[in-house]
């Protein structure tokens, strides 16, 4: 079956630490990969896309970063977080008609 | 500029008392509407996508509808299960994003 997973599911960090979330999806190949973030009082944000290896595309400047090392890998990172980087991450693929997401990384940055 | 804005932010509806949510968009070149259930701590999940002005969807107790500015999603004799916040969201152009509106909160009460 084809499915998504995102890990881990909560994260405390302080600031100016490193931060790494990894997204991986089973049971397809060659997905459109997509990182959103959903802050406080606002709708979901789209961070980062990616239609294949090596290939990352952002959406809005930021102290974020997304590398695509393998087909079904997708993953989040940053050198140092910041307090506004606080918010749900969701990683996401085009699954049929619609997007579906994974379950999501709370971050809380300290 | 796209912009998607949902209305009410919050609805609080007595089990059985049938209403709706509203979702209204500015767009060039609407490729999809969206619509997607949030869980607290979840991400969100997908309901139905709508294409064109006129078009109907429906799945149990949900009936979403389109209309070239705006999106209805109806509740008919909502279930307290039925509470969640409902996304609405975009697809418009060439871009891959979806953009999001910041949601509805729907509170059913037995």
């Amino acid at each position: 079956s084809q499915t998504i997973h995102q890990w881990p599911a909560t994260l405390v960090q302080p600031v100016g630490s490193p931060l790494s979330l990894e997204c991986t999806v089973e049971g397809t190949s060659n997905p459109n990969l997509y990182w959103y973030r959903q802050a406080a009082g606002r709708g979901l944000q789209l961070l980062f896309y990616s239609v294949g290896i090596g290939q990352i595309s952002s959406e809005v400047p930021q102290n974020l970063s997304a590398s695509r090392p393998q087909d079904r890998q997708f993953i989040l990172s940053s050198k140092k977080l910041l307090l506004s980087d606080s918010g749900f991450y969701l990683c996401a693929w085009i699954k049929g008609e619609g997007y579906t997401f994974g379950s999501g990384t709370r971050l809380t940055v300290v | 500029e796209d912009q998607v804005t949902q209305s009410p932010e919050a609805l609080r509806l007595q089990e059985g008392e049938s209403s709706s949510l509203n979702c209204s968009y500015t767009v060039s070149g609407l490729r999809g509407l969206f619509w997607y259930r949030q869980d607290p701590g979840k991400g969100p999940e997908f309901l139905f996508t709508l294409y064109s002005a006129g078009e109907e969807k429906e799945k149990e107790r949900l009936k979403a509808t389109l209309t070239k500015k705006e999106s209805f999603l109806h509740i008919t004799a909502p279930k307290p299960e039925d509470s969640a916040t409902y996304l609405c969201a975009v697809q418009a152009g060439s871009g891959y994003a979806l953009n999001f509106g910041k949601g509805t909160s729907l509170l059913v009460t037995p």
